[in-house]
């Protein structure tokens, strides 16, 4: 069974801080995948990022980063400079190799950033 | 870019009706997904498709059914709708191979009364 575990249910920043979504996975596939989605209010959930389980290597975009850290079975992503448009719902989630393209998501952390 | 539409933003039905979820990508992927989205459940999956006139059930197929005769269009199907299906209904598409990124629509929120 696959599982993906978002501990922060919402988190309240102002605008310019740094802040981090923690994610934590569990899988028994040796190769799996990990994502990142944004719901803005809008509702469409837009794709962040893609994370192959062999690719440790932690990745920069503009002012988000994504940490992966194979040990600990987390994939966390910090926002820096927060702005209000980050203002949005995040999921973290995971498809493994046999799970035949199914994504598991986790509960989604709501970031609300204030001006 | 990725375009998934779905065919209505918001529905609102009564119980008993049949309801039909129309989604399509003109992206030629291979793979379509419904899920539904409720608040504390978050999203979990209905059916999906891998190909032309296949469907595979979720997490959560029951009161659900499935079309997908066309590769760009995958419908959703209520076939008589209850209370409980009450909820916002996404759609997404993939390619190719079946680890590939999930592309979203912009979502339906169904009232059911």
């Amino acid at each position: 069974a696959q599982k993906v575990t978002q501990a922060q249910t919402e988190i309240s920043v102002v605008e310019k801080e740094d802040v981090t979504l923690d994610c934590v996975y569990e899988t028994r596939d040796t190769t799996y995948y990990l994502f990142w989605y944004k719901q803005p209010p809008s509702g469409e959930l837009v794709f962040l990022i893609r994370r192959n389980s062999f690719d440790e290597q932690n990745e920069i975009s503009g002012r988000y980063s994504w940490n992966f850290q194979k040990s600990t079975s987390s994939f966390n992503f910090t926002i820096t400079a927060s702005q209000v448009v980050d203002s949005a719902v995040y999921f973290c989630a995971l498809m493994g190799s046999t799970s035949y393209g199914k994504l598991t998501f986790g509960q989604g952390t709501i970031l609300t950033v204030h001006p | 870019d990725v375009k998934v539409t779905q065919s209505s933003r918001y529905l609102v039905k009564r119980t008993g009706e049949k309801v039909f979820l129309e989604c399509v990508q003109d992206m030629d992927h291979e793979n379509m997904f419904w899920y539904r989205q409720d608040p504390g459940l978050g999203l979990r999956l209905i059916y999906f498709s891998y190909d032309v006139k296949m469907k595979e059930k979720g997490d959560i197929p029951e009161g659900y059914s499935v079309s997908r005769e066309k590769k760009e269009r995958f419908s959703l199907i209520l076939e008589s709708a209850s209370t409980n299906q009450t909820s916002m209904y996404l759609c997404a598409s993939s390619f190719g191979q079946a680890n590939g990124a999930q592309y979203f629509g912009p979502g339906t929120r169904l009232l059911v009364l």
